[in-house]
């Protein structure tokens, strides 16, 4: 089985500040992760994902997210925050093993919001 | 390219009606996805065509069905409406099935049904 968790439903922080954006994971195998954006309204936008390779992974809008194997998470991060990050974050986890899940498990979503 | 079309964009209905959503991939995909996202649940998976066949379904009751046709469109159909039913239903789209893809999903701008 595959899960993610996103601890946090909401994080803020003042523009210009860092932004972390907490997400666990399990899966039985070896991960794919994702991290996609939603503004209101929207649908969601992929951001960036792990396959394999460099832990630091960069995406769009500025934002990076570092897989940390020992600790199963995938925190996603960005230096300084803009008023417009503010949105829903999803995590996603897809188990590689094979017999798992090839459809990718969603976190629960964390609502950012970044204050000027 | 067009990005993933979903009509209609808001809908509402009354218990015990039936809907049906429709969802266009990207051109050249060939995997749709759905998902219904709740402020309760989160994101949930329902199903997955790959030409013209379900290849996963989700933990959802018979009410909720779905198929594809042979340009890749999808349509998902609800029956026998339920106040729970109440959802933004998401339709995504990938150029190959679930277990051959390592990359992103894209998501169309969803279907807001209301149930009263």
């Amino acid at each position: 089985a595959q899960s993610v968790a996103q601890p946090e439903d909401q994080v803020n922080v003042a523009e210009g500040n860092p932004l972390t954006v907490k997400c666990t994971y399990s899966v039985s195998g070896n991960p794919y992760l994702f991290w996609y954006v939603q503004y209101p309204n929207r649908g969601l936008q992929f951001l960036l994902k792990y396959i394999t390779g460099d832990n630091l992974v960069k995406g769009s809008y500025g934002f990076e997210a570092e897989f940390n194997k020992s600790q199963t998470s995938f925190h996603l991060k960005k230096p300084s925050a803009l008023v417009s990050d503010s949105a829903l974050y999803f995590c996603a986890v897809r188990d590689r093993a094979s017999g798992g899940s090839y459809i990718p498990t969603f976190g629960r979503g964390t609502s950012l919001i970044v204050h000027p | 390219k067009a990005g993933v079309t979903q009509t209609p964009r808001y809908l509402i209905k009354t218990r015990g009606q039936q809907v049906t959503l429709s969802c266009s991939p990207i051109s050249g995909h060939r995997s749709v996805s759905w998902y219904q996202q709740t402020p309760g649940q989160g994101l949930q998976f329902l199903f997955e065509y790959f030409s013209e066949t379900q290849r996963n379904k989700g933990n959802f009751p018979g009410r909720f069905s779905g198929r594809q046709f042979s340009n890749s469109r999808s349509e998902m159909n609800v029956s026998t409406l339920e106040l729970g039913d109440s959802a933004l239903y998401l339709c995504a789209s990938s150029l190959v099935p679930g277990q051959m893809n390592t990359g992103e999903l894209f998501f169309g701008e969803g279907s807001r049904l209301t149930v009263l």
